[in-house]
């Protein structure tokens, strides 16, 4: 079935640096993927939508020179934490649809950890 | 925006029926129900869609009465791993332009 895949599982960064996690379709193209991030105890949040070729749409209240997200191929969108903080530590989490499935069918990635001390 | 609202928890037993019932007042006509389970620092799993009446599959049935306010996901013969947080999904909009919003979840306990 499809696979969405994410790296890295777990990062640690200083405060100050960037960081970037990636998000790939392992066995299927996606022109568009989602990011969200999760608080523990706290639902998923969508912070954007990856579109390949073009801009990023973000969520409202989403800072998009904050978190910035690269959808340079069919297969892998990226998002980088830039100047990262200790509230910016949580649960980042990806997904993608298969082509012409649209966002009925949604994979997620197995989530990527982020903690900046 | 169609909101979703889901209890917050839930405690089972094993072996027994659980149903997780999930309200969705402004659903369009072209969205789809789906729900998911999330382990602990996991990536939500995909449990079962639908759009009316039931749908039945491997581990999982849902219920959608005819006016699709509502939709409850009924796991039958719940075992301790099922011990997990179900979200209800409603894609808005259909196909190619809606958001997706997620329930708060439902933390679903299962005891021995």
């Amino acid at each position: 079935g499809a696979v969405v895949s994410q790296h890295p599982s777990r990062v640690i960064c200083k405060s100050g640096t960037s960081v970037k996690i990636e998000c790939r379709s392992l066995d299927f193209q996606a022109t568009t993927m989602f990011w969200y991030r999760q608080f523990p105890k706290k639902s998923l949040m969508l912070m954007a939508t990856s579109n390949e070729g073009s801009k990023a749409t973000y969520e409202q209240g989403v800072e998009k020179d904050k978190f910035l997200i690269n959808h340079a191929s069919l297969t892998l969108s990226t998002l980088t934490v830039t100047s990262a903080h200790p509230e910016d530590s949580s649960f980042y989490i990806c997904s993608a649809s298969p082509p012409g499935q649209g966002r009925n069918t949604i994979y997620f990635g197995e989530g990527s950890w982020l903690t900046v001390v | 925006l169609a909101k979703t609202t889901q209890p917050i928890s839930m405690d089972s037993y094993e072996g027994q029926e659980v149903n997780i019932t999930c309200s969705h007042n402004n659903i369009a006509t072209n969205d789809y129900i789906t729900w998911y389970q999330q382990f602990p620092s996991q990536g939500p799993r995909f449990i079962i869609q639908g759009y009316k009446t039931k749908v039945t599959n491997e581990v999982a049935s849902l219920f959608i009465p005819a006016d699709r306010k509502s939709s409850t996901l009924s796991l039958p013969r719940v075992s301790l791993s099922d011990t997990a947080v179900y979200y209800c999904l409603v894609v808005v909009g259909g196909n190619q332009g809606g958001k997706l919003i997620f329930g708060q979840g439902t933390e679903l306990s299962v005891k021995p």
